[in-house]
């Protein structure tokens, strides 16, 4: 399968737990994007990376969400401290840029339970 | 009509019939769209894009037309199938900048068999 895949597609959390999503992107597509989908909803915006630099975060990104992208393949979304407000389905999307139309491609996306 | 919470705008379509799904978009400046499905509990899946110098653009049973004086938006699905049955985002973006998608009020698709 080559398409963007997500670790784990489901966690269940206690409130104040930390949680890490992973994932790993089409290969050799530089953009990596973040994304919170919660139910009847479309996908917000969460954060962007270019290769390894994270290029912008959303203001929906408060500072217990953190994103990295070291070597500019896998991303890894970590929660702190989390909050019920935090359960919903966090998806990671991936494309190559280019001018002619950046075709953007989602993950399976990975559920949040905070209880 | 507008979606509140699980209150998805709906399309009820018999199976064999076309369908039309609208969207209307934000940003004047937006000069890419992308429709994507979505079934339940997994991620959207690309169906079809199209930039802002086109008005109409073709796939395989689906067709996107794009009109930019109104900043709207529509999929149509040729012969829709039970398989078509999810919910359907458009979402908008401009090219050159970080391209980051902003996803309008989805539509469910209900095929009756």
């Amino acid at each position: 399968d080559t398409g963007v895949s997500q670790d784990p597609r489901h966690k269940i959390t206690k409130r104040g737990q930390n949680v890490t999503f992973r994932c790993d992107p089409i290969s050799e597509h530089n953009r990596l994007y973040w994304y919170r989908q919660t139910l009847g909803q479309g996908p917000e915006f969460l954060t962007y990376f270019q290769n390894e630099a994270q290029l912008e975060k959303s203001r929906l990104l408060s500072d217990r969400f953190s994103a990295e992208r070291p070597k500019g393949s896998f991303s890894t979304l970590e929660i702190q401290r989390t909050e019920q407000g935090d359960s919903a389905m966090y998806l990671c999307a991936s494309s190559l840029a280019q001018f002619s139309g950046n075709t953007i491609y989602f993950g399976e996306g990975s559920w949040l339970t905070v209880v | 009509g507008e979606s509140v919470g699980l209150h998805l705008p709906t399309l009820s379509v018999q199976e064999g019939d076309n369908s039309i799904i609208n969207c209307a978009y934000s940003n004047s400046a937006s000069d890419y769209f992308i429709w994507y499905k979505q079934e339940s509990g997994k991620g959207p899946q690309f169906i079809i894009d199209i930039r802002s110098n086109m008005d109409k653009r073709q796939g395989q049973r689906v067709t996107v037309l794009l009109n930019k004086t109104v900043k709207h938006l529509s999929l149509q699905i040729a012969a829709t199938q039970p398989g078509d049955s999810a919910v359907y985002f458009c979402a908008e973006t401009e090219l050159g900048a970080t391209n980051k998608l902003i996803f309008g009020t989805g539509t469910l698709l209900a095929v009756q068999p």
